[in-house]
């Protein structure tokens, strides 16, 4: 099976523009994770989407929102971005098994 | 008090040592305990996951989970230069709220010299 993909790899934007981040899961994962990782905070979690329904929300502004699609893909959208917002962003996928299989991720670097 | 904690690190082993990876948890409800492999400019990647009480062994990697303790260890026997990257414990507690939420601890970063 082929695993997680996450475009783009690679993302710059300024500070207050918006972005979009995208994540295909494993085939027949229907739990898609999303999670923030900087050097100062670690690995943070986002939000959780099973079958296009948020079930978990981290502590986040509602800057941060995401959804999932019929197909399983899901987006995660930040609004306004500001410096802190430069992370790499991850998803992750997992089956009704709780394990989660990370994608490579998305490097945000707001300017 | 953090939720999941790990031995700051980093920690330095020669080739072919036994590296002993420690990390605690404060929820007693805590389910599910995951270990992740992180390289320089990589995401992680799964190692082992452990859910009873015990040891659970995958080639040189032995995971260890004490409930009562509120304990989970990784130990990597013989260990190799490419073994050097930097170790997640996750935990997943229990109940509704933890919906696909792993809960990460800092990282020990290891380094093996030959």
């Amino acid at each position: 099976k082929a695993g997680v993909t996450q475009t783009p790899r690679y993302l710059i934007k300024t500070r207050g523009q918006q972005v979009t981040l995208s994540c295909s899961p494993i085939s027949g994962h229907r739990s898609v994770s999303w999670y923030q990782q900087t050097p100062g905070q670690g690995l943070q979690f986002l939000f959780e989407y099973f079958s296009e329904t948020q079930r978990n929300k981290g502590n986040f502004p509602g800057r941060f929102s995401g959804r999932q699609f019929s197909n399983s893909r899901s987006e995660m959208n930040v609004s306004t971005l500001e410096l802190g917002d430069s992370a790499l962003y991850l998803c992750a996928s997992s089956d009704s098994q709780e394990t989660q299989y990370f994608g490579p991720g998305t490097r945000l670097l707001v300017l | 008090q953090k939720e999941v904690e790990q031995n700051s690190g980093p920690l330095s082993v020669p080739e072919g040592a036994i590296a002993s990876l420690n990390c605690t948890y404060s929820d007693r409800g805590s389910q599910s305990f995951f270990w992740y492999r992180q390289y320089s400019g990589k995401s992680p990647e799964l190692i082992m996951f452990i859910y009873s009480n015990g040891d659970k062994e995958d080639g040189r990697f032995t995971a260890q989970l004490n409930k009562a303790s509120q304990y989970v260890s990784l130990l990597i026997r013989d260990s190799q230069p490419s073994d050097s990257a930097t170790y997640l414990c996750a935990v997943i507690t229990a109940g509704g709220t933890s919906y696909g939420k792993l809960t990460f601890g800092q990282g020990t970063i290891l380094t093996v010299h030959p």
